[in-house]
């Protein structure tokens, strides 16, 4: 059974960084695409970028480019999300997913919960 | 701001019938892309509920079910139940400047 499990919650103060992982077991890995989606308070799902590790680089919501960079470790099955520049409005749960071959997100990590706050 | 739009809240009495539309474009569900359906129980990580438009995936109820015409889809919830209280996502690719894949809106379903 494929699981993904997300690193931490974390506090971050505005303009630092962040980096947030999710480690996978079972299945395959670097021929499935995988996702970061982000859900702010009260707020929908927003996607921010996906990976395939055999493919090389990532591809990203055009409204987080520049800001975001997604990258991952198949020796470790782990992928990675860095978000720069952080601002208030960055304050959200952060998703890993997996991409089935049906395109539709089959696997879900439980979730990271970071706050942005001076 | 999202490209799809769905209703901000349905509602229906146990047993009902209710019907969840998200509303697309040319450039993403009018394209011919493919619809997905998440559902999301409070304080959880949303599930996929229905894939390439009509598809459940295992362990899915078959209440669920969901289709697509033109630049739109539905989710419908046949014999609504007690633990279907939750929040539903419709999700599509779009071909345009403002991204890859996008989410719908959201809807909250309430069981009367």
């Amino acid at each position: 059974q494929v699981q993904l499990v997300q690193s931490g919650a974390e506090v971050k103060k505005p303009g630092s960084s962040l980096k947030v992982s999710c480690k996978a077991s079972g299945g395959a890995f670097s021929s499935y695409a995988f996702n970061w989606v982000r859900q702010a308070p009260g707020q929908g799902l927003e996607w921010m970028g996906a990976i395939i590790s055999s493919l090389g680089p990532a591809n990203y919501a055009q409204g987080l480019q520049g800001r975001v960079t997604i990258t991952a470790d198949e020796s470790t099955r782990t992928v990675y999300m860095e978000l720069s520049s952080l601002r208030s409005e960055d304050t959200a749960v952060y998703y890993c997913a997996r991409e089935g071959y049906t395109y539709g997100f089959d696997f879900w990590g439980q979730g990271t919960l970071v706050t942005v706050s001076s | 701001q999202s490209v799809l739009t769905q209703p901000p809240s349905v509602s229906g009495a146990p047993g009902q019938r209710v019907t969840i539309s998200c509303s697309g474009s040319s450039s993403n569900i009018g394209a011919d892309y493919d619809v997905h359906w998440y559902q999301q129980l409070p304080g959880a990580a949303p599930k996929l509920l229905i894939y390439i438009n009509t598809h459940r995936p295992s362990g899915v109820p078959d209440r669920f079910s969901g289709s697509k015409s033109d630049t739109s889809a539905s989710l419908t919830i046949s014999g609504l139940q007690a633990e279907d209280e939750a929040d539903y996502y419709c999700q599509s690719y779009d071909r345009s400047l403002s991204g890859f894949y996008v989410f719908g809106t959201g809807t909250k379903v309430t069981v009367l």
